[in-house]
């Protein structure tokens, strides 16, 4: 099993532009997340989904759109990319909401 | 909102010593993970609490939940290098969010 998958891995974005980071996973977990991890920092809930067609913001949603037209994925979208968003990028998913988070290998995105 | 805090930020160790980090919740909890972070990788899942006062152990790993649920610890007994990295503690609060705390970056010296 491949577990969560983000690609890419690393992504370097002028300021303005735009991008999709993408997230799948094979384990057929309903929950799906995705954080930023700014450096020597704690992980930060920016979106999140209980079910296909189902989302919800988390603490820092401003500046980006998700949406979950599958079990499977769960694209996290940047339209205006500005260099506060320069960070590390995991998105992660879980079977029940209590229950323990797999988390992608992570998408290292730098704003200039 | 909840606030998870964890103390401390940075810890330098010399290989065998022991190494504890502590964590903090503004508001009691239902339930507590502790994640580990390799440098350079992804969080990955260690163990999760649930009962007041709870300790659990996985070999030199020992994990605690405090007695009103608002605070945790992970002890690790005889460090190695193999545990360098950081640690985060996630609390989950009465309205089922989960809140990961700042994480403590745990060095150790051969």
């Amino acid at each position: 099993n491949a577990g969560v998958t983000q690609t890419p891995k690393f992504r370097i974005l002028k300021i303005g532009q735009s991008m999709t980071l993408q997230c799948t996973q094979d384990m057929n977990h309903n929950y799906m997340y995705w954080y930023r991890q700014d450096p020597g920092m704690g992980l930060k809930l920016i979106y999140y989904s209980v079910g296909a067609g189902i989302t919800d913001k988390g603490e820092v949603p401003n500046g980006y759109n998700v949406s979950r037209s599958t079990t499977e994925d769960f694209p996290l979208r940047l339209e205006l990319a500005a260099p506060s968003q320069t960070s590390v990028y995991f998105c992660a998913s879980t079977i029940g909401r209590e229950q323990p988070q797999h988390f992608g290998d992570g998408t290292r995105l730098s704003i200039l | 909102g909840q606030q998870v805090m964890q103390i401390p930020q940075y810890q330098h160790v010399q290989e065998g010593e022991d190494f504890t980090t502590y964590c903090n919740s503004s508001t009691t909890l239902s339930n507590i993970q502790w994640y580990k972070q390799r440098p350079g990788g992804h969080p990955v899942f260690l163990i999760q609490l649930v009962k007041s006062g709870e300790v659990k152990k996985q070999k030199r790993l020992t994990f605690q939940f405090g007695e009103a649920k608002k605070n945790s610890s992970l002890h690790i007994t005889a460090t190695q290098t193999t545990d360098v990295g950081t640690y985060f503690c996630a609390g989950r609060d009465a309205g089922n969010m989960l809140t990961f705390g700042g994480g403590t970056r745990l060095m150790v010296k051969p």
